[in-house]
Order: structure tokens, then sequence, then C-alpha cells
């Protein structure tokens, strides 16, 4: 079964220093992977998308991830932390068949001035 | 503005109330989905509608019942609920089931059961 893994489940940046929130999937095939971002009381957005073409994928507000099959993750990263990044990140993995995507757990992000 | 709207964003309902929630969506999709998510754990899947039918019931106790009367709208509707059932329902569709291309979400209706 497909899964995924959000290795931090809270990390703290400051502002203007990078940004990496790490995530491994399992899957026994080339899956479609997402990051989703949801601010506080809001609904989640989609930041980016990997469907098997470019493994750099670039996405909104400065955001991207890297898919990388030989180490199943799929990491997203940010040069230089905003305080409006501050935010809950979710990892998500799309399932064989016409299963539900899976989510993982959530990364929060805190930036501090 | 996501192409997903939820009604009401806030709700405050008395444990014998009987209430609705309110999706809606003009993107097209043909799957729509609820979502429950409360304070300190994981996103859980509550119901999987494709064309309009039913296509996943998570184990989901019976007070609450989703409706989905046409591929644009989707209902969730609330009877005798528990202050365990307050949280941030979120309605969420895709192109199809699989949900290859990823969901839209909706901004949430965030319940409130006293």
């Amino acid at each position: 079964a497909q899964s995924v893994t959000q290795l931090d489940s809270h990390v703290s940046v400051s502002e203007g220093t990078p940004v990496l929130l790490r995530c491994n999937y399992s899957s026994s095939y080339s899956p479609s992977l997402f990051w989703y971002v949801q601010h506080p009381n809001k609904g989640l957005q989609l930041l980016l998308k990997y469907t098997s073409a470019a493994t750099l994928v670039k996405g909104i507000n400065g955001f991207e991830a890297e898919f990388k099959k030989s180490e199943t993750s799929f990491h997203l990263t940010k040069p230089s932390a905003h305080m409006s990044d501050a935010a809950e990140y979710f990892c998500v993995v799309s399932p064989s068949g016409n299963t539900p995507l899976v989510f993982g757990k959530g990364t929060r992000l805190s930036v501090i001035a | 503005e996501t192409g997903v709207t939820q009604t009401p964003r806030h709700l405050v309902m008395g444990m014998t109330n009987k209430k609705s929630l309110k999706c809606e969506q003009h993107l097209g999709h043909n799957a729509m989905y609820w979502y429950k998510q409360s304070a300190k754990k994981p996103l859980e899947l509550m119901f999987v509608y494709s064309l309009e039918e039913r296509v996943e019931n998570n184990s989901v106790p019976s007070r609450f019942s989703p409706e989905c009367p046409n591929s644009s709208h989707l209902f969730l509707h609330l009877h005798t609920l528990q202050p365990e059932d307050s949280a941030l329902y979120l309605c969420a569709s895709s192109q199809t089931a699989r949900g290859a291309w990823g969901y839209t979400f909706g901004s949430g209706t965030r319940l409130t059961v006293v």
C-alpha cells in the first residue's frame, strides 16, 4: 500500500533562511506526489505536484520539490522563508486504482522574525 | 476563492440539533469528498462520492449522513452530535475518484458542538 511519512512534525526557521520540509513515500510504482499548504482555519491549497514529468517541480510562492526515486523522497524547499510561509504543510501520494489520496500527518512550519 | 465553496464557515450547534453542511463546486469535477480535521490528529477521510455514488464510507458514525444530489453539490447532514465531533470539516473535489491530478479543497466549516 502507498504511504507517506513526513519526517518532522514541526520545523522552525528564521525569516530569510532556507526551508526544508522532508517527505518520504512508499509506492510499488511511480506515483503522483503533491504538497499542500494550510494556513490557520483555512482549507488546503495545492502548492505543487509531480506527475512523472520533470523531477524538479516548481510551485507557487517560491516553493519547489524534487522527486528522487532512488531515495523515495519528495522534499519541499524554499530558498528564503517569509513570515507568510508559517503554516501546516502536507505531503500527499496518489495510490493506484480508484482510491483516494493518502495524506501525511503534516509539518508545522514556524518562521521567526 | 478556490472553486469549491463551503457554507456555513462557522457553525455552533447543540447535541440535539439537526444541521447541514453544504459544499458546491463548479469545476466540472466528478468526485467529491468530506474530510474531518481535528486538532492534533491526522486528516480523516469520511466519505467519497464518484459520479454521485458513494464509493467509500470510512466507518463514520451514522449521526453523519452525506448526500450528493448531483455532481456539483455535496451535503453533510448532522444529527445528535457529540462534543468530540467538533472539528474543521473540509470538502474537496477532483476530476476522478483517483485524484491523480490532486484535489481542490474548500475553506472548511468550523463546527463546534456544545
